[in-house]
């Protein structure tokens, strides 16, 4: 069964600070999505990666792929108030579908 | 370019009822692909609908059906619905041949 899991599921952070937000899949990806969602909103699309080493920046999310170690990152730098909301990572596993990742709830405390 | 368009964006049905939901693709792409979010949880895939066919299902009854129309718009039709359909719906668009993915803003259906 294809698994994606996230950890941590919620995070609270100060302003300033930095934070990574991991996500783990269980079999070969593709490709692996980063998404942001607000609260009662859709989906915005963050970050595509390609392929192992893949590392996108975007202001202050940086992502990350190492398809060996099955595993993607989200890093946070230097916290904003308007980067709270909820992050999925979505893994394409060949099969015509993204499975998501269950969601980290970052909150960033001023 | 226009975006990927949902309607309704609310919606309250009652438990046994019938609903169609509707999505307007992206400029371009003709794959359309929707997703059940429930609250609090990852979305989960339903369905692809790719040359007005369907091309490749999540684990949902067949009681969750849908449409492609030669204007790559698409239809999700759900029969008999239950209180746990409760959810955002959201509806996908993309080409076959490239990697990203549009997201509709989503039905909220409360099923009551």
């Amino acid at each position: 069964e294809l698994k994606v899991e996230q950890n941590p599921l919620f995070l609270s952070m100060q302003e300033g600070k930095n934070y990574t937000i991991y996500c783990n899949y269980s079999t070969t990806s593709d490709r692996l999505y980063w998404y942001r969602q607000d609260p009662g909103k859709s989906l915005e699309s963050l970050f595509v990666l390609l392929s192992n080493g893949a590392v996108k920046q975007e202001g202050r999310l940086m992502a990350s792929l190492d398809t060996k170690a099955r595993l993607s990152t989200l890093h946070i730098t230097a916290a904003v108030h308007d980067l709270s909301a909820t992050y999925f990572c979505a893994g394409f596993f060949g099969n015509e579908k993204l499975t998501f990742g269950t969601g980290t709830r970052l909150t960033i405390i001023p | 370019e226009t975006g990927v368009t949902q309607s309704p964006t609310h919606l309250i049905k009652t438990r046994g009822q019938q609903v169609t939901l509707r999505c307007s693709s992206q400029s371009g792409h003709n794959t359309v692909s929707w997703y059940q979010q429930a609250l609090g949880q990852g979305p989960q895939f339903i369905f692809q609908y790719y040359r007005e066919e369907e091309n490749g299902r999540g684990n949902f009854p067949p009681r969750f059906s849908g449409l492609q129309f030669p204007n790559y718009s698409s239809e999700l039709n759900v029969n008999a619905l239950e209180l746990d359909d409760s959810a955002l719906y959201l509806c996908a668009s993309s080409r076959m041949d490239s990697y990203g993915y549009t997201f509709g803003s989503g039905t909220r259906l409360t099923v009551v």
